[in-house]
């Protein structure tokens, strides 16, 4: 069974603070992909980003950085100087190649709220 | 910017009646998906449609639920006989395939409300 616990539900922070979103799977698969998607008001989902099981180098996109941990199955995404337009619900997504396709499973999301 | 398309977006229907939910995937992708969201709950998979059929299904997707291909653009959603908790975002998403096929891209999403 493959499982994505985003244990924080709601976040509220001020502009220019820095938020890291936490994500945790569990997945038996050795081979697997992990995402961010953001969620805005307007309802869309928008991808932010793609890892996969073999890479565990962190990345940074502009004011974004993603941790990959495999040994504690964490997939952390941070945001740097947080802005008010960075409010939105945060998911993690899990695919496990081997066991079930390209099938995404979704966290519960983090709401981010940033207030000016 | 090639974007996944889908009309209408809110559909309110009785309960009992059928609907057909419609997605235009990116024109090079080949996999399709449907996933549904419940209000202020998680993103939930539904199924995968991969040459002309289906390649995964969750437990969610019963035998109210088809999907098709009918042309060469649409790929939609049916549900035949609407129920209450079929309320809730419908969102497609497309994957090129290959080395892209767990970039998923996904539609605006299409909110269903059963009375």
């Amino acid at each position: 069974a493959q499982k994505v616990t985003q244990a924080q539900t709601e976040i509220s922070v001020v502009e220019k603070e820095d938020v890291t979103l936490d994500c945790v799977y569990e997945t038996r698969d050795t081979t697997y992909y992990l995402f961010w998607y953001k969620q805005p008001p307007s309802g869309e989902l928008v991808f932010l980003i793609r890892r996969n099981s073999f890479d565990e180098q962190n990345e940074i996109s502009g004011r974004y950085s993603w941790n990959f941990q495999k040994s504690t199955s964490s997939f952390n995404f941070t945001i740097t100087a947080s802005q008010v337009v960075d409010s939105a619900v945060y998911f993690c997504a899990l695919s496990e190649m081997e066991t079930s396709g390209s099938r995404l499973t979704f966290g519960e999301g983090t709401q981010l709220t940033v207030n000016p | 910017e090639p974007e996944v398309t889908q009309t209408p977006s809110h559909q309110v229907t009785q309960m009992g009646q059928e609907v057909i939910l419609r997605c235009v995937p990116i024109s090079n992708h080949l996999y399709f998906y449907w996933y549904r969201q419940i209000l202020g709950q998680k993103v939930e998979f539904l199924v995968s449609f991969y040459n002309n059929e289906i390649s995964e299904k969750s437990e969610i997707f019963d035998d109210q639920f088809s999907v098709e291909r009918p042309d060469g653009s649409n790929f939609t959603l049916k549900i035949r006989s609407t129920k209450l908790e079929d309320s809730a975002m419908y969102f497609c998403a497309s994957s090129e395939g290959g080395t892209a096929l767990f970039e998923q891209y996904f539609g605006p999403g299409t909110r269903l409300t059963v009375t």
